[in-house]
């Protein structure tokens, strides 16, 4: 079965410092998603991504964060320069296959932990 | 923007009760509601989901049922087992697909 995959699934950075995380979608997915969870709270939408650009994105999305599809496979999500705050579980997801059946599931990769020093 | 409240925070039953968690959302233009599991340190898990042209859907032990006029929906876990443990959160989405909000989720321990 198809599945979303990230990478790194831990990054260590120190405060100031640009991160890139990058995920892989399932490939005839349309929407793309950026989502954070801070250790033991909700999941937060970050981004949404659609015909290769922004369609949503919360307060949390402010100028210190961009999303990329740099080719067909890859959606990157960086952060300029990385905050105490920003330490979280970072969730990418996709949804709604190109033939539109069964649109609005979320498909989610495993994470990728972001603890910034 | 879209709000989904959810209730209670923390819930403890007996091994073969069941369970009840209860959501509210604010946009009435929500159409999806899904509802994830997410166990420690693993990401959220799609386990049953309904569309607003139904009112009640079942999956074996899981049911989710949906009151749009009230913009209420809820999900029954009956015969609950400690492999039921963990953390649920409800969601809503809207018509367009372009986000889809959670809930502050609810932490169930089934307790053997």
């Amino acid at each position: 079965e198809p599945e979303v995959t990230q990478t790194p699934s831990h990054q260590v950075t120190q405060m100031g410092q640009e991160v890139i995380l990058r995920c892989v979608p399932i490939s005839n997915h349309l929407y793309f998603y950026w989502y954070r969870q801070i250790l033991g709270q909700k999941v937060e939408f970050l981004v949404s991504f659609y015909n290769n650009e922004i369609s949503e994105k919360s307060e949390i999305f402010d100028d210190q964060f961009s999303v990329e599809r740099p080719d067909g496979s890859n959606f990157t999500l960086k952060i300029r320069s990385t905050k105490l705050e920003d330490s979280a579980m970072y969730f990418c997801a996709s949804s709604t296959p190109s033939d539109r059946t069964n649109t609005g599931e979320l498909f989610f990769g495993e994470g990728s932990r972001l603890t910034v020093l | 923007g879209e709000n989904v409240e959810q209730h209670p925070s923390t819930l403890s039953v007996q091994e073969g009760d069941s369970a009840v968690i209860k959501c509210t959302y604010s946009d009435s233009a929500s159409n999806y509601f899904p509802w994830y599991k997410q166990e420690l340190g693993k990401r959220p898990q799609l386990i049953i989901d309904i569309r607003s042209n139904v009112g009640e859907k079942k999956d074996q032990r899981i049911a989710v049922t949906l009151n749009k006029t009230a913009k209420h929906f809820s999900l029954h876990i009956t015969e609950t087992q400690p492999e039921d443990s963990a953390v649920y959160f409800c969601a809503a989405m809207e018509t367009s697909y372009d986000k889809v909000i959670f809930g502050p989720g609810t932490s169930l321990s089934v307790i053997p």
